[in-house]
């Protein structure tokens, strides 16, 4: 069993360019979701995927998206880039069964904005 | 949505018992109670997950009461490595609340 990948580790990227990260789910899972994790904060959810649909949604702009395939892998695409947005990126996944499904988290892409 | 309220931070010594308590008053009736751990740059793991009384597994017990307006997360005899912030989650669902979670420190 495979769990979470997400690629890449690290990236630089200067203000007002567009990013596109990259999330592998655990074998057999069906939901994706995604969080931004500033330094000593907690996470904070930006979205989440079902069956290839956006099913929930953070409190972030548009300039964020997502895309679930149907393998359930998912990227995460952040345009127009704001300084603020440096962070770490967490993708996990879950099998949508019962209300509060498990999570299993990638070890996240740390994204710096100059 | 149930947000919910942790120590910011907690020391404590090898060997002993850690107990950490979160509140979530507004749980909805449904959701379960999750506790998750972050060591520094990586994703968090789970740690364990129930709905009410007490559940055990083989790094930590949660405690919950019949109000289910908090819980507990109790790790017994901590060592070093334990040194990681902890988070709870009242619920999951389709919008997932992470609060700031509470760093654990653990001294020789």
């Amino acid at each position: 069993e495979t769990g979470v990948t997400q690629s890449p580790t690290h990236l630089i990227k200067t203000r007002g360019q567009q990013v596109t990260l990259r999330c592998s789910s655990q074998s057999g899972h069906n939901t994706v979701s995604w969080y931004q994790q500033a330094l000593g904060q907690g996470p904070q959810f930006i979205f989440q995927y079902y069956r290839e649909e956006e099913n929930g949604r953070g409190n972030f702009p548009p300039r964020f998206s997502g895309l679930q395939f149907p393998n359930y892998s998912s990227e995460l695409n952040v345009n127009a880039l704001e300084l603020d947005d440096s962070a770490l990126y967490l993708c996990a996944s879950s099998l949508r069964e019962g209300p509060t499904p498990t999570l299993h988290f990638g070890n996240g892409t740390r994204l710096t904005v100059t | 949505l149930a947000k919910t309220t942790q120590p910011i931070s907690m020391d404590s010594y090898e060997g002993q018992e850690v107990n950490i308590t979160c509140s979530h008053n507004n749980i909805a009736t449904n959701d379960y109670i999750t506790w998750y751990q972050q060591f520094p740059s990586q994703g968090p793991r789970f740690i364990i997950q129930g709905y009410k009384t007490k559940v055990t597994n083989e790094v930590a017990s949660l405690f919950i009461p019949a109000d289910r307006k908090s819980s507990t997360l109790s790790l017994p005899r901590v060592s070093l490595s334990d040194t990681a912030v902890y988070y709870c989650l009242g619920g999951g669902g389709d919008k997932i609340i992470f609060g700031k979670g509470t760093r654990l420190h653990i001294l020789p």
